[in-house]
């Protein structure tokens, strides 16, 4: 069965800086990936999404991501953090094996800004 | 305009009593879903409708029953509420259907407390 592991459930960069969350997945054939991004006391919004056709996806907000296969990584970068940026960021998979439409999210990572 | 609509917004139940968390969309999504969110332990997926008659359990689906009552509608019973099933719930559509890769619409979450 896919998973994904997010590691740090804590992030804090100082304003400008450069932002980089971490997730790592498991399945037996490359998958789907997702982040999505979740303010508070709202739903979530997706981010960007990995589907095979290019390695590194671009998002909103300037956030991107890179699928490495040999490392199984996805993990999400910014290269300048904003205030507006604070928020819960979850990395999903969907494993292309079994059936697409269910989606595993990893633990979340609080991206939390200092000014 | 208004995408995944969850009712109630807020719920307090005591031990042993039944609910049920209702969900419509209005996308003419195919895929409905289940979340529970809890604190450092991300999203987890209770039950999940690939498609307007089937459903299939998630990572998390003992206590809670669903009922994909037509293509827009996909509720989520609990029987007998437990302390443990304190939790905000999430409902979300996707376009759908097996093989096909598309982002997940989110309501705005149901905040059940069970006393």
């Amino acid at each position: 069965a896919q998973s994904v592991t997010q590691l740090g459930s804590h992030v804090s960069v100082s304003e400008g800086a450069l932002v980089l969350l971490r997730c790592n997945y498991s399945s037996s054939v490359p998958p789907y990936l997702f982040w999505y991004v979740q303010y508070p006391n709202q739903g979530l919004q997706l981010l960007l999404k990995y589907t095979s056709a290019a390695t590194l996806v671009k998002g909103i907000n300037g956030f991107e991501a890179e699928f490495k296969k040999s490392e199984t990584s996805f993990h999400l970068t910014k290269p300048s953090a904003h205030m507006s940026d604070a928020a819960e960021y979850f990395c999903a998979v969907s494993d292309r094996e079994s059936s697409a439409s269910k989606i595993i999210f990893g633990s979340g990572t609080r991206l939390s800004i200092r000014p | 305009n208004a995408g995944v609509t969850q009712t109630p917004k807020f719920q307090v139940l005591k031990t042993g009593q039944s609910m049920t968390l209702q969900c419509a969309q209005d996308m003419n999504h195919n895929s409905m879903y289940w979340y529970r969110q809890d604190p450092g332990m991300g999203l987890r997926l209770i039950y999940y409708s690939a498609s307007e008659g089937t459903t299939d359990k998630g990572e998390v689906p003992n206590g809670y029953n669903v009922s994909r009552l037509n293509k827009r509608e996909f509720s989520l019973r609990l029987e007998s509420a437990a302390p443990s099933q304190t939790s905000v719930y999430f409902c979300a559509s996707s376009e759908g259907g097996s093989g096909i890769v598309s982002p997940l619409h989110f309501g705005n979450g149901t905040r059940l407390t069970v006393t």
